[in-house]
Parts: structure tokens; C-alpha cells; sequence
């Protein structure tokens, strides 16, 4: 356990189901973030939230949405996906600063 | 061209070579992250260094600023280490972090 920990660790889902992924944190982190992870490409920042604020959406489908209830807690939404969505979705925190920066296992999501 | 490239791609050693793997960025940078995926996926963060060098264990990680280059090197390799070493470099106000593609690394006995 790195201290971020992230729910379920694998999904199936149909192109119409609606279902979250969970990430938690109990490090004192500020900052969270939601990055994808696709086969043979490097990952790629989705979401960032300091302080419970939205402070980044990198040009992401409005088929994810993410949600920040406490700085403890983050959660993405999803809805009608897509294949192509289908990937390793990763939960990090860290201080404001950038320090500290800690990865949950993930989330394996597959889109049928 | 990725803003983050790394090298190689892929590395095959025997156990108890010296191994190095390469990073060039072409932003500039606050800091830069060394980091190690298992196959289950999970991400753990090796170094953060900003210049100079670093040791833990059998790891060191160095930068090179002027050059925009660091390099992770690994003595003495073992089977666990094997796994994909990813380089990310955090630029820019906020903390978020750009990854190199990885190198995947097989230390075989």
C-alpha cells in the first residue's frame, strides 16, 4: 500500500453503463490527480484539483467527470464510454508543492 | 517529438550488471521524478531531485540541468528489479508531472 488507494482495481463496462472509479488518500496531500494510462503511450494528465479546486482538465471528453468532495477524497465519473477508453487509470496526490507525489495501483478499465 | 525521451526503450541484463537508462527533456523543469511500474500497474515514486545526484540503495539517479539529461542507474541488478522505469518532469506553476514513454527492463539470472 503506497497510502493512495484506488476502487475496484478492474472494471468491465458496457458503452451505457454509468460507473465511478474511487481514489482516497489520508498522506495530508492538498493536490490530487487523475491520469490515463494507455497501451504504449506515456501517460497523460486528465485532472488536477488543489484544495478541492479544479485547477486543470486537460482537453477531456465530458464523459468523465471528475468529483472532489475533500482533499481526502476523488472520485471519476463515467459514462458512455467508449473502446478506445479502455486503460489503466491512475489516482496520484501529493502537496501543493509537488512533493511527496504518490500513485494509487490503479484501476484497469475495460470498455466492451 | 514527446517533450520527455527516454532511453532505451527496452533493456535486457543478466543479474549483477550495471544498468543505466537515459532521460533528455526539452522544457524546463522545477524537478524531475525517477519512477518504477510493476506489472500489476502500480506506481511508486523512486527519486525526486531537482540537481545533482541521489542514492538509495542499490538506485542513483543524476541531472544534469544545463544538459536537460538525468540518468537512473541501478548496481548490482537483481530479477525484481525488473519492471518499467518511467521518467516525469514536473515545469511550470502547477505540481502536474509530463512522463517519458518508460523503459522496460528484464534482469534475468
Amino acid at each position: 500500500e503506497t497510502g493512495v488507494t484506488q476502487t475496484p482495481r478492474h472494471l468491465v463496462m458496457g458503452m451505457t453503463n454509468k460507473k465511478s472509479l474511487k481514489c482516497e488518500q489520508h498522506l495530508g496531500h492538498n493536490a490530487m490527480y487523475w491520469y490515463k494510462q494507455s497501451a504504449k503511450k506515456p501517460l497523460e494528465l486528465m485532472f488536477v484539483y488543489n484544495f478541492k479546486e479544479q485547477t486543470e482538465n486537460n482537453s477531456v471528453p465530458s464523459r468523465f467527470s471528475p468529483e472532489c468532495p475533500n482533499s481526502s477524497h476523488l472520485f471519476l465519473h463515467l459514462h458512455t464510454l467508449q473502446p478506445e477508453d479502455s486503460a489503466l487509470y491512475l489516482c496520484a496526490s501529493s502537496k501543493e508543492s509537488g512533493y511527496g507525489y504518490t500513485f494509487g495501483s490503479g484501476t484497469r478499465l475495460t470498455v466492451v | 517529438k514527446n517533450e520527455v525521451e527516454q532511453s532505451p526503450q527496452n533493456l535486457t541484463a543478466q543479474e549483477g550488471e550495471f544498468i543505466t537508462i537515459n532521460c533528455s527533456y526539452s522544457v524546463g523543469i522545477s524537478a524531475l521524478h525517477w519512477l518504477q511500474q510493476h506489472p500489476g500497474g502500480g506506481i511508486v515514486s523512486l527519486f525526486m531531485l531537482s540537481s545533482g545526484k541521489k542514492k538509495h540503495g542499490r538506485l542513483i539517479a543524476t541531472i544534469n540541468i544545463q544538459e536537460k539529461h538525468s540518468s537512473l542507474h541501478i548496481t548490482a541488478s537483481h530479477p525484481r528489479d525488473s519492471a518499467v522505469y518511467i521518467c516525469a518532469v514536473m515545469s511550470g506553476t502547477a505540481s502536474k508531472l509530463t512522463f517519458g514513454t518508460g523503459t522496460r527492463l528484464q534482469v534475468t539470472l
